[in-house]
């Protein structure tokens, strides 16, 4: 069964670094999601991505973040300028269809990338 | 700001047992509600999807129902078993590509 994978699974940084968190979404999916969750939090949505741009982002996805889709399988969430309220387990998901295409859809999540900031 | 509520949040049950559980979520520019469930160390896994209000949904030993007049799904669980220990996750998605996530009930089936 096709499914979302994520690299790596756990990631260290030092405060003020740069991070690249990886995904590979299931393959004929076009919509890309980008969740966190802090640790004893809910899970965040950050952002929403279909047909190369951003289609929705939340509060948090603020101008340290940016997402890219560098080749037609990779879907990356770079923090510019890590801090250390970044620490919290980072997942990816994907659908075939999104609410506004119109249509009923389902997310798929990757396993998730556990980034710590020191 | 939206807010969708789970309760209880944490709930312990007798294997054999039957149980419920609440998603409470706003009515207005309602899309769909999602159920997904989350074992430790793994990633969410989704159960339903659900648009119409009234909808029904079942896979095996779990159910779901919604209202979306009074913002409110259930999900049900039949005769419980050790592996339905798990979180159990809503999610509220309006008409854009938000998603906004419960805060779980965090399942223990006893043996």
């Amino acid at each position: 069964e096709p499914e979302v994978t994520q690299t790596p699974s756990h990631q260290v940084t030092q405060m003020g670094q740069e991070v690249i968190l990886r995904c590979v979404p299931i393959s004929n999916h076009l919509y890309f999601y980008w969740y966190r969750q802090i640790l004893g939090q809910k899970v965040e949505f950050l952002v929403s991505f279909y047909n190369n741009e951003i289609s929705e982002k939340s509060e948090i996805f603020d101008d340290q973040f940016s997402v890219e889709r560098p080749d037609g399988s990779n879907f990356t969430l770079k923090i510019r300028s890590t801090k250390l309220e970044d620490s919290a387990m980072y997942f990816c998901a994907s659908s075939h269809a999104s609410p506004s295409a119109g249509s009923s859809y389902e997310q798929y999540f990757g396993p998730g990338t556990r980034l710590t900031v020191t | 700001i939206l807010n969708v509520e789970q309760s209880p949040q944490s709930l312990h049950v007798q294997e054999g047992d039957s149980t419920n559980f609440t998603c409470s979520f706003p009515s207005s520019n309602f899309y769909a509600l999602h159920w997904y469930r989350w074992e430790t160390a793994k990633s969410p896994e989704a159960l339903f999807v659900m648009t119409l209000n009234g909808d029904e949904k079942k896979k095996g030993r779990i159910s779901a129902t919604l209202n979306t007049k009074e913002g409110y799904s259930y999900l049900y669980i039949k005769g419980s078993q050790p592996e339905d220990s798990a979180t159990y996750l809503c999610a509220f998605s309006g008409r854009d590509d938000k998603i906004i996530f419960g805060k779980g009930t965090r399942l223990h089936i006893l043996p």
